[in-house]
């Protein structure tokens, strides 16, 4: 199994573009998450979702829109990319959204001018 | 990445020293509890985990020790070895409906050959 597969690794962006970050995981995961990752601070959950179809917002959503068509894929789009948005993010999954642990792919960072 | 480890109190040991770490959490509600190991320039990979009506788990040279009075988590490597070098940090997790993991900000691990 790859596990969590995040792509692209590296990424610059000009204020005001938009991306799509990609997220794929093979464990057939029902839970799944976005983070994004700043130097002094922990780890900030984005949006969640508990299974195909099914999203929510997390602690710092706003700038980002998420989906989840696939059980599979749970992208992450910048609508109009901002330099607050540099960071590192990460994806991860996990069987269950309650007591089970989160598998985390190794994370895009983003670095917007 | 690198940038992970700036502004976190940091632990260096000696080559085949046991390492201990702490982390105390925020909840008294918190019902479930992971350990993380973070790499430069990687994803946070799992290390162990422990709920709530356990005091202590082992696992391969790691030890979790919980303690509910005082809300403290604690992570033991015992014979740390230089590829132990990295940030490690806990989360929790909050019995509450929408509950999701809540991570700390980290401790940098130093391990000298």
């Amino acid at each position: 199994n790859a596990g969590v597969t995040q792509t692209p690794k590296f990424q610059v962006l000009k204020t005001g573009q938009s991306m799509t970050l990609q997220c794929a995981q093979d464990m057939n995961h029902e839970y799944m998450s976005w983070y994004r990752q700043d130097p002094g601070m922990g780890l900030r959950l984005i949006h969640y979702s508990v299974g195909a179809g099914i999203t929510d917002q997390g602690e710092v959503p706003n700038g980002y829109n998420v989906s989840r068509s696939t059980t599979e894929d749970f992208p992450l789009r910048l609508l109009s990319a901002a330099p607050s948005q540099t960071s590192v993010y990460f994806c991860a999954s996990s069987y269950s959204r309650r007591n089970s642990p989160l598998h985390f792919g190794n994370g895009t960072r983003l670095t917007v001018t | 990445g690198e940038s992970v480890g700036l502004h976190l109190p940091t632990l260096s040991v000696q080559e085949g020293d046991n390492s201990i770490i702490n982390c105390a959490y925020s909840n008294s509600a918190s019902d479930y509890f992971i350990w993380y190991k973070q790499e430069s320039g990687k994803g946070p990979q799992f290390i162990i985990d422990i709920r709530s009506n356990m005091d202590k788990r082992q696992g391969q040279r790691v030890t979790v020790l919980l303690n509910k009075t005082v809300k403290h988590l604690s992570l033991q490597i015992a014979a740390t070895q230089p590829g132990d070098s990295a940030v490690y940090f806990c989360a929790e997790n909050i019995n509450s409906g929408y509950s999701t993991l809540t991570f700390g900000k980290g401790t940098m691990l130093l391990v000298s050959p």
